[in-house]
């Protein structure tokens, strides 16, 4: 069973509407991340939380909005979306408070907007 | 990148041989994870190696850390093709820089 779930894997949208992520970890872990890949280009680092805390915002626009329902959730809201923001978006989790912290990754969701 | 940076972005070998990657870090670390992205997915984890040690060995991956000169390399012994993927390093503390990251490809 997958651990780290994210939801849809491909989306497809046009430039100014909003869409919303879902990330989903089942490993228990009480920090979550989200990251986007550009085409051939590095993991970018956006945000991470901490038992459902922001603890670090590495994105410049506001457009990009973490929400955490749940402890095991954090689904990314992008509003006003722009083609530049076609990107795979991973979200990851790991276990805070341990020295090796280990990230474990989703699948991605790959992002188009036309 | 703040944390983990590779020094080399690109590498092609033939299948069979060994290939070293590097690593250097900015600051104090007490872990350094090496992942491996396969093409389409997200990054995994494949060795860790801790301040502790100097080397740590899984399979055909060889892991060296030097503190004193905060870096650290990945060696792949008798490489196969299904080695080809990118292959990342991190410092695992707290915010997560991963660096460009290396581009492995393994000719058959």
């Amino acid at each position: 069973d997958p651990k780290i779930i994210q939801k849809p894997k491909y989306l497809v949208a046009v430039t100014g509407s909003e869409k919303i992520l879902i990330c989903e970890q089942y490993l228990g872990h009480n920090a979550m991340y989200w990251y986007r890949q550009s085409a051939k280009k590095p993991l970018e680092f956006m945000f991470s939380y901490s038992y459902q805390k922001l603890m670090d915002n590495q994105t410049a626009s506001s457009r990009f909005q973490p929400q955490s329902s749940k402890k095991n959730h954090l689904d990314l809201q992008i509003t006003a979306l722009k083609p530049d923001d076609s990107a795979t978006y991973f979200c990851a989790s790991s276990q805070e408070g341990q020295g090796e912290a280990e990230q474990f990754f989703g699948p991605g969701t790959r992002l188009t907007v036309l | 990148s703040q944390w983990g940076e590779e020094n080399l972005q690109a590498l092609s070998i033939q299948e069979g041989e060994d290939v070293t990657m590097n690593c250097s870090y900015k600051t104090y670390t007490t872990v350094v994870h090496w992942y491996r992205q396969d093409s389409g997915r997200g990054p995994a984890l494949i060795i860790l190696i801790r301040s502790n040690e100097r080397e740590k060995r899984s399979g055909r991956l060889r892991a060296t850390l030097d503190t004193s000169s905060q870096s650290s390399s990945l060696s792949i012994t008798a490489a196969q093709c299904e080695d080809t993927a990118v292959y990342f390093c991190d410092t695992g503390y707290q915010n997560f820089y991963f660096g460009k990251g290396t581009s492995l490809t393994v000719i058959p």
